[in-house]
């Protein structure tokens, strides 16, 4: 266990619907990272978060948005879905210092039929 | 922009024999982290090993050993006397060692069989 929590572990939806995935960090780290993984494919970065500012972004759609909370939990919104963001995405912390190692969640499937 | 490649999509051992898989990346920093982890049918990522650039002696955990060739910007993994359980897909990380921004930026993977 890492952790790191995220909600929900599977999603179903149809095309031009939204929604919001929810991560969890581990107590204590102020970092969140969105990762976007696609069937057998690498994983790809989406945002990262620090301490609840918008850190580093990475190849994340304008449909894509994301926010970190006060309590350090974030989520990632996704709107005007279509079936190609159907991916597993994971949400991973970690402490925020230089090199800190990444703790990642169990990801949450989408499914966009 | 940093890039990761690794050029294996897909490798298979016999148990307990040893594979290892390659991984290289392209960087114009001096300064940075590079990072294996595994991803088992259960879809977890799971850190196996990280090795520091700074850091001339390769990283080791237990079964599993680096050979980091700073120069040639290459970053292989080894895993030695293989079981079932390392049945999985392998990831090669970079990460900058500026605080700013200090993502994972991954490779495309490499899908290793271990056969009974």
């Amino acid at each position: 266990d890492s952790g790191v929590t995220q909600t929900p572990k599977h999603l179903i939806t149809a095309t031009g619907q939204r929604v919001t995935l929810r991560c969890s960090p581990r107590s204590g780290d102020l970092s969140v990272y969105w990762y976007q993984q696609s069937l057998d494919q690498g994983l790809q970065f989406l945002i990262q978060y620090y301490n609840g500012e918008e850190r580093a972004k990475g190849n994340i759609l304008e449909r894509f948005s994301a926010q970190q909370f006060p309590d350090l939990h974030s989520e990632l919104n996704l709107s005007s879905l279509e079936l190609g963001d159907s991916a597993l995405y994971f949400c991973a912390s970690s402490a925020g210092t230089v090199a800190g190692e990444l703790f990642f969640g169990e990801g949450s499937r989408l499914t966009v039929l | 922009a940093q890039t990761v490649t690794q050029s294996q999509p897909e490798m298979s051992v016999q148990e307990a024999e040893t594979v290892t898989l390659s991984c290289t990346y392209d960087t114009s920093e001096n300064n940075y982290y590079l990072f294996w982890y595994k991803q088992p049918p259960s879809r977890q990522m799971i850190l196996v090993i990280r090795q520091e650039a700074y850091k001339q002696q390769n990283a080791t955990e237990n079964r599993f050993s680096v050979n980091f060739q700073k120069a040639a910007k290459s970053f292989s993994l080894k895993i030695s006397d293989s079981q079932l359980g390392d049945t999985a897909m392998y990831f090669c990380a970079f990460m900058t060692g500026k605080a700013a921004g200090n993502k994972l930026t991954f490779g495309g993977g490499t899908r290793v069989l271990v056969k009974p």
